[in-house]
């Protein structure tokens, strides 16, 4: 089955203690972002891939870490997080051979105390 | 920069009624794609519906069609025979037909579908 997996669902921590969401996808894409949600802003992109090796800075890519080594995974990291990065963050894939719709991740919870 | 506006943080419908969400965007671009995602508790982004800017039809998924209105640079959604599972958080998002593939969202309309 195609999807974008997201790990984990669910966290809580407190500010300073570095953290990482993983992102990975099984269906060979080469372009791989990650969005945050927030209530009466939408979904804003952090960073984006390309490919591997090749990432960028989106929208709001402050305090925000990512890599790509591989094809398949794209993690986000937060160095020392800071209670103004607790959102509901969002992984997603596409191929760029055509304009095909991403597909998304679950979602990840992320609550900084 | 493109942006996305949706004017319409809440709305509610009587369950089998028709509805109709607004979206409005800004851009100077000729080529692009729209999209309406649905976002129900779970959480998931699920994709309703997409429009290609050069096609003059517009789109229709079942129960769902749009109005696209490319002069006006207005798409909006039209649920038709509503249902209980239409209850959901519906955005609008916008990418260009080439390039790096960024979606860009409004700020989403909350639809409640009432018994």
């Amino acid at each position: 089955e195609a999807q974008v997996t997201q790990n984990p669902r669910y966290l809580i921590t407190v500010t300073g203690k570095k953290l990482t969401v993983t992102c990975s996808q099984n269906m060979n894409h080469e372009y791989m972002s990650w969005y945050r949600q927030d209530p009466g802003l939408g979904l804003r992109q952090i960073y984006y891939s390309m490919n591997v090796e090749v990432t960028d800075k989106g929208d709001v890519p402050e305090g925000y870490k990512v890599s790509r080594k591989e094809k398949r995974n794209f993690p986000l990291i937060l160095e020392s997080p800071s209670p103004n990065q607790t959102s509901l963050y969002f992984c997603a894939s596409s191929t760029t051979v055509s304009n095909q719709p991403q597909h998304f991740g679950d979602g990840t919870r992320l609550s900084i105390l | 920069a493109q942006t996305v506006t949706q004017s319409q943080p809440e709305m509610s419908v009587q369950e089998a009624e028709t509805v109709t969400l607004s979206c409005t965007y800004d851009t100077s671009e000729n080529n692009y794609y729209l999209f309406w995602y649905k976002q129900p508790p779970s959480r998931q982004m699920i994709l309703v519906i997409r429009q290609e800017a050069y096609k003059q039809q517009n789109a229709t998924e079942n129960r769902f069609s749009v109005n696209f209105q490319k002069a006006a640079k207005s798409f909006s959604l039209k649920i038709s025979d509503s249902q209980l599972g239409d209850t959901a958080m519906y955005f609008c998002a916008f990418t260009y037909y080439f390039g790096n593939e960024k979606l860009t969202f409004g700020t989403g309309t909350r639809l409640t579908i009432i018994p």
